[in-house]
Parts: structure tokens; sequence; C-alpha cells
């Protein structure tokens, strides 16, 4: 069975960076074709893709938030960290992971229960 | 960037009756389109996958068609637990990038 979850502050400040990370098991990202993509939805809103990195440690961002994402993952402990610089509230959102795999690597799931960030003073 | 736009916003139907989603993209995605079901407080749940595969353990009354820039998600037959918000996602070939559409509310009537 294949499982995620996403763990981080529940409160950040304006300006600070967060980190978020995404302990997964059922899977192993060292296997050809595997992936983990972190997704974002704001309170009421649609989500956005933030971020993928893949098996050969290739990574990949959103054109819109590239220059404040990091992805990284660490394949012996099974997890896959995001940071993201200068918060914003309008950064306020329930952070998820999912799996991302296939030869087109066109899906996301599962999908990690999400961790919501509040930006706020 | 390709814009992923739901139509409609809202759809309210009762039990039994048919539902028809629509997913219109910018430019032509192929087949490589997504639905997801959220539910209130849940994350967001594969339905259907390069526009027309259904996930596993997906009920057959889900069902999706299209390709290139006009998809469309048909639930045959509506349950309760159906009623939901549905997305429509696509992945762009070369640099991989995602876009997700702005949902479509499945209501009861």
């Amino acid at each position: 069975q294949v499982t995620l979850r996403e763990s981080g502050p529940a409160l950040v400040k304006p300006t600070q960076t967060l980190t978020l990370t995404c302990t997964f098991s059922g899977f192993s990202l060292s296997t050809s074709g595997m992936c983990v993509s972190w997704i974002r939805q704001p309170p009421g809103k649609a989500l956005e893709w933030l971020a993928l990195i893949d098996w050969d440690d290739d990574k990949y961002y959103s054109t819109s938030l590239k220059t404040r994402l990091t992805i990284s993952k660490d394949t012996s402990k099974n997890q896959v960290v995001l940071t993201m610089t200068n918060m914003d509230p309008v950064d306020t959102a329930t952070y998820y992971c999912a799996r991302t795999y296939g030869p087109k690597k066109t899906r996301f799931d599962p999908w990690g229960q999400g961790t919501l960030v509040t930006v706020s003073s | 960037e390709i814009v992923l736009t739901q139509s409609p916003a809202t759809l309210s139907l009762s039990p039994g009756e048919r539902a028809t989603l629509s997913c219109r993209a910018s430019q032509s995605v192929s087949s490589y389109l997504a639905w997801y079901q959220q539910k209130p407080g849940q994350a967001p749940r594969l339905l259907i996958y390069d526009a027309s595969n259904r996930a596993t353990g997906i009920p057959a009354r889900f069902s999706g068609s299209g390709s290139g820039t006009d998809f469309t998600l048909t639930i045959s037959s509506l349950e309760p637990e159906d009623f939901a918000v549905y997305y429509c996602q696509q992945r762009s070939n070369w640099p991989p990038a995602y876009t997700f559409g702005q949902g479509t509310k499945l209501e009861i009537k």
C-alpha cells in the first residue's frame, strides 16, 4: 500500500522560509519512473502544482514560483523536502505531496492528507 | 502555460441522474488529462488518467473521454457519495509542468 504524509509548521511569519517534508512508504524513489510532486490549495480555491522530483534526481518547478522553491530527496529515508522562501500571506494553503509515476508521469496518485500552512505575523 | 477551463462551475443534479462535466484546454494536451474528485476536508482522489483510463478501485459509473483540447467526465448514475468538487489536470510535454482546472462543484439538487 502506497501512503504519503506531509509534515511541517502550521504557522510561519511573512518573509520566513517554509520547509515541508513528505514521508512516504510503499514505493522507492530510486525505482525508475517514480516521482514525487508538491501541490497546494489555498482555502476555497483550486489546486496548484509546485514542483516534482524524479528517481534520477531531476527537478522541475512551477514557472511562477521557481525562484522561491527547492525540492530535494533523501532516498534512504523515503522523504522529499520542499522549501519555499520569502513566505507571504497569499501562500496560506494546504500543501499536499503526491506520487507521480508511469511512462509519461501524467497523474498524481495517491495524495497525502495535506498540511495546512498559515502565513501570518 | 496551458489553461484548463472547466464548465459548468456548479452542477445541480439529483441522485440517479447522469452528470456530464467538461474540461477545455487552451492548446492541445494530447490525451494527458486526468480527473480528480475532492470531498470537503479530504485530499483529491484520482478518478481518470490519460483521458479515459479509470484508476484502480474507481467504479464503472465514472468514465472519461476526449483528446486534444476537449474532455468530458461522465458519471452515469449519481450516487449520494459522488457529490463533491471535480478537477481536471494536464501535463505539458516539455519541460514537465502541470496545471489544474478551477473545478466543478457537483451539488445535490
